[in-house]
């Protein structure tokens, strides 16, 4: 069963901010939220992850819903080289990362 | 710093030959991890190994095995290569086994005739 629900795709305009949602309603409380993303003809890249708070980081920000039944990856500007296949992944104890098939963004200059 | 790398970049290979993947970190990472992507299928994780000298199996270990030796390495492979195992392969590493970002290679595109 997955654990989590994301669009299959989303357009976004060069410059402006990027809401990614994901749904994980069946959430643990001591399960993480990652999220990656995969430019095309590469290899999966880290881009955030947390548990309760929100975060932040250089690439984005992560908003974790107060009741953690969802989350929304916050890219503040889009840029070209933004348009990636981004996963959201529900991570448990020891569980090892499940890829889902994604978002993919699609950014228009 | 190289991070990982992986070898061959990609490879055609007749059915029924063997095949090992080659996948090298330099980050001293402890957890290393071998995924497959097919279109339309997302990542699968074939093989992991959260410190040297240990293995498991992940969601697609079947005609596969890996193996690792040290800290650096770990490769991954195919004692005798079918169609089904036609793919993009992608090792990874993280700090630890658990809640410490992957680190992913750029693939070996794999096509098995």
């Amino acid at each position: 069963d997955a654990k989590t629900t994301q669009p299959n795709s989303m357009e976004s305009n060069e410059e402006e901010p990027v809401h990614l949602p994901c749904n994980h309603s069946t959430i643990s409380g001591t399960d993480y939220i990652h999220w990656y993303r995969q430019l095309p003809s590469q290899g999966p890249e880290y881009v955030i992850h947390g548990l309760t708070s929100n975060v932040n980081n250089r690439m984005a920000s992560l908003a974790i819903a107060e009741d953690r039944k969802s989350s929304t990856l916050i890219l503040h500007r889009a840029t070209l080289r933004d348009a990636a296949v981004y996963y959201c992944i529900v991570q448990g104890g020891s569980e090892k990362l499940v890829f889902g098939k994604g978002t993919k963004l699609t950014v228009n200059p | 710093i190289a991070g990982i790398t992986q070898a061959p970049t990609s490879q055609i290979l007749a059915a029924g030959r063997r095949m090992t993947l080659r996948c090298t970190q330099d980050m001293r990472h402890n957890a290393m991890y071998w995924y497959r992507q097919d279109l339309g299928l997302g990542l699968r994780l074939i093989h992991y190994s959260n410190t040297a000298g240990t293995t498991g199996k992940g969601e697609v270990p079947d005609g596969y095995s890996v193996s690792r030796a040290n800290t650096d390495d770990f490769p991954l492979t195919l004692a005798s290569a079918v169609p089904s195992q036609t793919s993009v392969y992608f090792c990874a590493s993280s700090l630890t086994g658990w809640n410490s970002p992957l680190h992913f290679g750029n693939g070996t595109r794999l096509t098995v005739t």
